[in-house]
């Protein structure tokens, strides 16, 4: 079955640059999530997508902006890059925002930001 | 004081023995919650929900809710090296999902 598809699964940037990460959601699933993960530490909401309208906003900088296309995938872009900024930064797809209610939240394999 | 809780682990458990896992969250109108379990370096995958009061079982886990507590806990019999892995406590709050720290479970043969 078709899983959370991310990229890219590795990137390297450097202090001030930008990155773009994207996510394509299982197939018929409306709703994507960006999470945040720093080594050691829980998953940190930053946004989330409804049927191409943000739906909620959590933790997420101002340096980032993210947005979700008509064909349902979604792409965060980071600007101003710090060495904090260096995580994991997961997506995950539900079906319609029922899917935070029951938990069914497939997450992607992740992508990896390491800024120098 | 972070909405999620959870104990800082690491736990370590010998194969065959019970894991007890707990998690206290803040914001007494959640309505939903669920662990997730997460191996190194993988994304998290759901593995139990709770809504109600009580204990609800699934196979050899079973999750824990006290609402007027804020508590949540999670319960894995018969542990195995397989189950060795990062368990993330997750809160309904709203329209998105809030994590927990995590704890870090190893099973030892």
């Amino acid at each position: 079955a078709a899983g959370v598809i991310q990229s890219p699964r590795h990137l390297i940037k450097e202090k001030r640059e930008t990155a773009t990460l994207k996510c394509y959601p299982i197939p018929r699933h409306d709703t994507v999530y960006w999470y945040q993960q720093g080594p050691g530490q829980d998953p940190q909401f930053l946004i989330s997508f409804y049927e191409k309208m943000q739906s909620d906003k959590g933790s997420i900088p101002d340096r980032f902006s993210a947005q979700q296309f008509s064909d349902y995938h979604s792409e965060l872009n980071m600007s101003s890059l710090e060495l904090g900024d260096s995580a994991l930064y997961f997506c995950a797809s539900s079906l319609g925002l029922a899917g935070v209610n029951t938990g069914e939240l497939f997450f992607g394999e992740g992508s990896r930001l390491t800024v120098l | 004081q972070k909405e999620v809780e959870q104990n800082s682990g690491p736990l370590s458990v010998p194969e065959g023995a019970i894991a007890s896992l707990n998690c206290t969250y803040s914001d007494r109108g959640s309505q939903s919650f669920f662990w997730y379990r997460q191996y190194s370096g993988k994304s998290p995958e759901l593995i139990m929900s709770i809504y109600s009061n009580g204990d609800k079982e699934d196979g050899r886990f079973t999750a824990q809710l006290n609402k007027a507590s804020q508590y949540v806990s999670l319960l894995i019999r018969d542990s195995q090296p397989s189950d060795s892995a990062t368990y993330l406590c997750a809160v309904n709050n709203n329209n998105d999902m809030r994590f927990g720290a995590g704890t870090r479970l190893t099973v030892k043969p």
